[in-house]
């Protein structure tokens, strides 16, 4: 199985529409991350959670909103969702001793 | 300016042959880099990490120069399997646990 899961893989929505992409770990790291990838742009970050009680914005955090609901749980919301946050969107974990991000297989979004 | 800048090919390399690229860094503060491997439509996976005395890990070899701040990638006896986009990652010194990414070197090994 793997280590880090992301839901929906896919999500076609239209302009203005609530969007939740989860993510859930079984790595027992306490740091997650959201990042977006874009043709020519490499990742971004969006937002990042050191652990559950501590969530700091990202380099892109504008028009998106996190919740850590428990450490292996991070959560991106898009709360009106515009055609420019098309994107490819990956969730990673670190843990405290390391130096390697695991991602997980990332969710293709199209905002209409 | 980019913080971490890559040259986005595609290098396009025949099956055997070396190819070797490059990646310039902003923050002289940058103290740890990494190559990530990423396949077509995939998620991002570690390739290595690059010490400052330059490394080695089978067919592919890092080397950090911190004086011109930059890292370099070289691939030997390339495989068709190592058709995929480089990532260079750097962690700025104060920014402990935050990755900047480069948008990646697509290499294509051919037949």
């Amino acid at each position: 199985d793997a280590d880090v899961t992301q839901t929906p893989r896919n999500r076609i929505t239209k302009t203005g529409k609530r969007i939740m992409l989860e993510c859930s770990q079984t790595k027992g790291h306490d740091r997650m991350y959201w990042y977006r990838q874009d043709p020519g742009l490499g990742l971004r970050l969006i937002y990042y959670s050191f652990d559950v009680k501590d969530i700091n914005k990202g380099e892109i955090s504008d028009g998106y909103s996190v919740s850590r609901q428990a450490q292996a749980k991070f959560s991106l919301s898009l709360e009106s969702a515009i055609p420019n946050q098309t994107a490819l969107y990956f969730c990673a974990t670190l843990g405290r001793l390391d130096n390697e991000q695991f991602f997980g297989p990332g969710t293709r979004l199209t905002v209409l | 300016r980019k913080e971490v800048e890559q040259d986005p090919g595609p290098f396009n390399v025949p099956e055997g042959a070396t190819v070797a690229f490059n990646c310039t860094y902003s923050n002289s503060a940058s103290q740890s880099f990494f190559w990530y491997r990423q396949d077509c439509r995939k998620e991002p996976k570690l390739l290595m990490s690059v010490y400052s005395s330059g490394n080695e890990d089978g067919r592919f070899t890092a080397q950090l120069n911190r004086a011109s701040q930059y890292i370099s990638l070289l691939i030997r006896d390339s495989k068709l399997s190592d058709s995929a986009t480089y990532l260079c990652v750097v962690i700025v010194t104060d920014s402990w646990g935050k990755f900047q990414f480069g948008a990646g070197t697509q290499v294509v090994v051919t037949p």
